[in-house]
C-alpha cells in the first residue's frame, strides 16, 4: 500500500494563486487517477477535480489539477482566490482494491 | 441534478449492526454509475467503505471487509450500508456519494452525510 502526503496548511491572499501538493509515497503517481475534495467547516465534502484534472460540472475554472512524474506527486491550483475557498482540501487516489486519501490541507484566504 | 440523503439511527450499541440508507433523487440507479459509502470520524480525515455497480458487484476496503455489507434496491432507487460488530471506533459522519464516470473509485456527488454514534 502506499500513502498520499499533504502539506498540513496553506495560506494565500484573496485574488493571488494557490498550489497544494499532493506526494505519493510508492508507486507512480501517474498509475492511478488521482482526486481533490473540497470541505468547508461543517459540510460534506464537494468533488473538484477528479482523474488528474477533470472537474465535475459546476465546478469554477479556477480549480485545476495536474500530476508530476518527476516529484510523483499530484497538485491541486486555485487562481483567483475567494474568501470561499477557505476549506480542508483532500486528495485521494486507489489501487487494485483500496483508496487511499491524504491527510488534508486546511487552505486559509486571508 | 442528481441528490443524495442518507437516512438511519443516529445511535448505536456496541457489538450491533449500523444500517444506513442512501434516497437517491434525480438520477435512476438502475441506468449506471457506480455508488458508495466514504465516512469521517468527528475532527478526522476521509475513509472509504465500499462502492456497488447498479448490477450489485461490489468493492469493499479490505480493512472493513469482513463487517461490510453494500446492497443496492432500484425498484426503491437507494443503496444500503451494513456494518456489522460495531465498536466505538466506527462513530462517524457516513456520506453515500455517485460515482464519476465508470469508475468505483471518483465520487462526483456527495450526500449531506448522517452522524452515527457508537456507544452503549
Amino acid at each position: 500500500n502506499f500513502m498520499l502526503t499533504q502539506p498540513h496548511s496553506v495560506s494565500e491572499s484573496p485574488g493571488k494563486t494557490v498550489t497544494i501538493s499532493c506526494t505519493r509515497s510508492s508507486g507512480s503517481i501517474a498509475s492511478n487517477y488521482v482526486q481533490w475534495y473540497q470541505q468547508r467547516p461543517g459540510s460534506s465534502p464537494t468533488t473538484v477535480i477528479y482523474e488528474d484534472n477533470q472537474r465535475p460540472s459546476g465546478v469554477p475554472d479556477r480549480f485545476s489539477g495536474s500530476i508530476d512524474s518527476s516529484s510523483n506527486s499530484a497538485s491541486l491550483t486555485i487562481s483567483g482566490l475567494k474568501t470561499e475557498d477557505e476549506a480542508d482540501y483532500y486528495c485521494q487516489s486507489y489501487d487494485s482494491s483500496n483508496w487511499v486519501f491524504g491527510g488534508g490541507t486546511k487552505l486559509t484566504v486571508l | 441534478q442528481v441528490q443524495l440523503q442518507e437516512s438511519g439511527p443516529g445511535l448505536v450499541k456496541p457489538s450491533e449492526t449500523l444500517s444506513l440508507t442512501c434516497a437517491v433523487s434525480g438520477y435512476s440507479i438502475s441506468s449506471g454509475y457506480y455508488w458508495g459509502w466514504i465516512r469521517q470520524p468527528p475532527g478526522k480525515g476521509l475513509e472509504w467503505i465500499g462502492s456497488i455497480y447498479h448490477s450489485g458487484s461490489t468493492y469493499y476496503n479490505p480493512s472493513l471487509k469482513s463487517r461490510v455489507t453494500i446492497s443496492v434496491d432500484t425498484s426503491k432507487n437507494q443503496f444500503s450500508l451494513k456494518l456489522s460488530s460495531v465498536t466505538a471506533a466506527d462513530t462517524a459522519v457516513y456520506y453515500c456519494a455517485r460515482l464519476c464516470s465508470s469508475s468505483w473509485y471518483a465520487p462526483c456527488y456527495w450526500g449531506q452525510g448522517t452522524l452515527v454514534t457508537v456507544s452503549s
